[in-house]
């Protein structure tokens, strides 16, 4: 069993939908969840970051995580071509961190 | 935030010759910097990690005398990759951190090699 699993996608929706982004995990000694977007050819770039359970928002951003149930989401509103872009899934103990494969989204104008 | 930079951004070379990636963190001290490797439709694999002055730590699968890192200063991390082959084509990323334990990790924007 992987330490992270994430559906590659591709994920195709209309601008203005909400998107859910999903991975699980089977460490439970994993201490912080992340969420980075990465455009085609970049490096990846931060855009959630929590240590607990619960929900966290920024913006049209919400990350979700669910230490019981080992399951993370990032949900995304209003959505916008510009957010077309791979997100990865990330997870980590002490100065390692695990990605997910990236689920590949589309958003269509 | 913090800015990573790497060089070069993309690199195409002779099958069995050397070439060597920069990462450098512009405005912070990395005590720890990290390198990933990504190939196409896969996630990023954590291949070695470095402290500033000590050996590189190594994943397993991943040999230390194809891969060699160099963290010579605060700053600057050097991974080279000896007598490439095809197979090591592929996108490596370098991320740094200030200070220990869980802090966020800055990414660099990554290097494509392409191995001929």
């Amino acid at each position: 069993q992987k330490e992270v699993e994430q559906d590659p996608g591709p994920l195709s929706v209309p601008e203005g939908a909400i998107v859910s982004l999903n991975c699980t995990y089977s460490n439970s000694a994993f201490q912080y969840f992340m969420w980075y977007r990465q455009y085609s050819r970049k490096g990846p770039e931060l855009l959630m970051y929590t240590y607990s359970s619960g929900n966290k928002e920024d913006g049209r951003f919400t990350a979700q995580v669910d230490k019981s149930s080992k399951y993370i989401s990032l949900f995304i509103r209003d959505s916008q071509p510009s957010d077309s872009a791979t997100y990865l899934c990330a997870i980590g103990g002490y100065q390692k961190v695990t990605f997910g494969i990236g689920t590949k989204l589309q958003v269509i104008p | 935030g913090a800015v990573v930079s790497q060089h070069p951004s993309w690199v195409i070379c002779k099958s069995g010759t050397s070439v060597k990636i920069e990462c450098r963190s512009l405005d912070f001290q990395a005590t720890t910097m990290f390198w990933y490797r990504q190939f196409p439709k896969q996630s990023l694999m954590l291949m070695a990690t470095s402290n500033e002055g000590s050996k590189a730590t190594y994943e397993q699968g991943v040999e230390k005398d194809k891969f060699l890192i160099n963290h010579a200063s605060l700053t600057l991390s050097t991974l080279t990759v000896t007598s490439a082959h095809p197979e090591d084509s592929s996108f490596y990323i370098c991320s740094a951190v200030w200070g220990s334990g869980y802090n966020e990790q800055f990414f660099g924007p990554g290097t494509r090699l392409t191995v001929l």
